[in-house]
């Protein structure tokens, strides 16, 4: 059981270029979730998918994509990359948004850098 | 949305007990409390969550104000491995949509010393 498991870990990006983040879970949750931490700062969440098939903004989602591929999968797009989009992504999941007293599992991240 | 408030940093010393204090002022009823924290880059990690009543796990007690507009986590017996960046989180629902989800602040950096 490897819980939330991210692709890349680390990833060097040109300005301009695009590149996906892969995330899966294990757990058989319902909700999942992508958010970004930059230097200094608290997670901000960029896009989050409370079932397969659905997909809802957060509070950060310009500049990204996302894609609830299956029920294990949610990948997060980034088009054409910018130097402001250098941050640390977590992935993370949960059985079941719709009821507050669910715990939610976070990935260990991936480090993105854009020059 | 209900907001938190923490202070930046606290320390303690190996082995007494840390108490980390969060305003949520404006919770409202349903909402529930979280505390997570995260060591040095990695992926934040679930402590506890409470509505009303005071909790208690393996890692740490929960005590929420009988107001609800505040709560204390307490690590017990604080280790130099609790050094850490502990965040106090409501659950909020969305306005229009039944669903919840996390917003996270700066938290606060505790400093546990030999």
């Amino acid at each position: 059981n490897a819980g939330v498991t991210q692709t890349p870990k680390f990833q060097v990006l040109k300005t301009g270029q695009s590149m996906t983040l892969q995330c899966a879970q294990d757990m058989n949750h319902n909700s999942m979730y992508w958010y970004r931490q930059d230097p200094g700062m608290g997670l901000r969440l960029i896009y989050y998918s409370a079932s397969e098939g659905t997909t809802d903004k957060g509070e950060v989602p310009n500049g990204y994509n996302v894609s609830r591929l299956n029920k294990r999968e949610f990948s997060l797009r980034l088009e054409s990359a910018a130097p402001s989009q250098t941050s640390v992504y977590f992935c993370a999941s949960s059985p079941e948004q719709r009821y507050s007293g669910n715990t939610i599992y976070f990935g260990e991240g991936s480090w993105l850098t854009v020059v | 949305d209900a907001k938190t408030t923490q202070p930046p940093s606290m320390d303690c010393a190996e082995g007494r007990a840390a108490n980390l204090p969060c305003n949520h002022s404006t919770i409202s009823g349903n909402e529930y409390v979280y505390w997570y924290r995260q060591i040095h880059s990695q992926g934040p990690q679930y402590i506890i969550h409470g509505l009303k009543n005071n909790e208690t796990n393996e890692m740490a007690s929960l005590i929420i104000t009988e107001d609800r507009k505040s709560s204390t986590l307490i690590l017990p017996h604080a280790t130099l491995r609790d050094t850490a960046v502990y965040y106090c989180i409501v659950r909020s629902r969305d306005r229009g949509s039944t669903l919840g989800r996390l917003y996270f602040g700066r938290g606060t950096q505790l400093t546990v010393w030999p």
